[in-house]
């Protein structure tokens, strides 16, 4: 299987600190993506970086991925209580391929 | 537009029922996906329509039945559903383009079987 494993499961921040997340995976990919989703919603798309891409910024967002190691990690800056939600990366392997979603990270963030 | 909509919010049926679930999207995009989501877990992909054919049926019994009747519509068909399908079910939709992925969700439509 190609799906993602993040790490951590849980994370508790101070609202103004930096949140790290990281993804594994086990195949090559085509991209990588992260999407948020407020407790019991949808998901929401963030940020998609390709397979030749090793760094991109949004806003308060900055993914990396190395393809070498097979991971990639989340940083959100400068965090706020609304950034509370779990975090999932999603990888496909090419044209019109399904994605597959990792295990996701509940981010917490306390005012 | 860039909303996915779904209907309904919430659903509450017993394992005899037939019902449906609702999708619709106005931004132009050829590729819909249903995914279940259990509480705590990531989404789990269950078919996907690419320029309204079935492409991708993730061996999904058969209780759960999908239909695309247009470009900006997908039904998902219930039948005779067990109290393990209680869920999260989202529905989204993209591109059908060979770069590019994004998906946009729907805000989902959540499950109880009796």
């Amino acid at each position: 299987s190609q799906q993602g494993e993040e790490d951590p499961q849980a994370l508790s921040i101070q609202e103004g600190e930096n949140a790290t997340m990281n993804c594994s995976y086990k195949t090559s990919i085509n991209n990588l993506q992260w999407y948020r989703q407020n407790s019991g919603r949808g998901l929401v798309h963030l940020i998609l970086i390709r397979s030749n891409e090793r760094e991109k910024h949004s806003g308060r967002l900055r993914v990396t991925l190395d393809t070498s190691k097979k991971s990639s990690s989340l940083l959100i800056t400068a965090s706020r209580a609304a950034d509370t939600a779990s975090y999932f990366c999603a990888t496909d392997v090419g044209r019109n391929t399904p994605l597959v979603f990792g295990k996701g990270t509940r981010l917490s963030v306390i005012a | 537009d860039t909303e996915v909509t779904q209907t309904p919010k919430h659903l509450v049926m017993g394992m005899t029922n037939k019902k449906s679930l609702k999708c619709e999207q106005h931004m132009g995009h050829r590729a819909m996906y249903w995914y279940k989501q259990k509480a705590k877990k990531p989404p789990e992909l269950m078919f996907v329509y690419s320029y309204e054919k079935l492409s991708i049926n993730e061996s999904v019994p058969s209780r759960f039945s999908p239909e695309c009747p247009n470009s900006s519509l997908l039904n998902l068909h219930l039948h005779a559903l067990q109290p393990e399908d209680s869920a999260l079910y989202l529905c989204a939709s993209s591109q059908a383009s060979p770069t590019y992925n994004e998906q946009f969700f729907g805000p989902g439509t959540r499950l109880t079987v009796l």
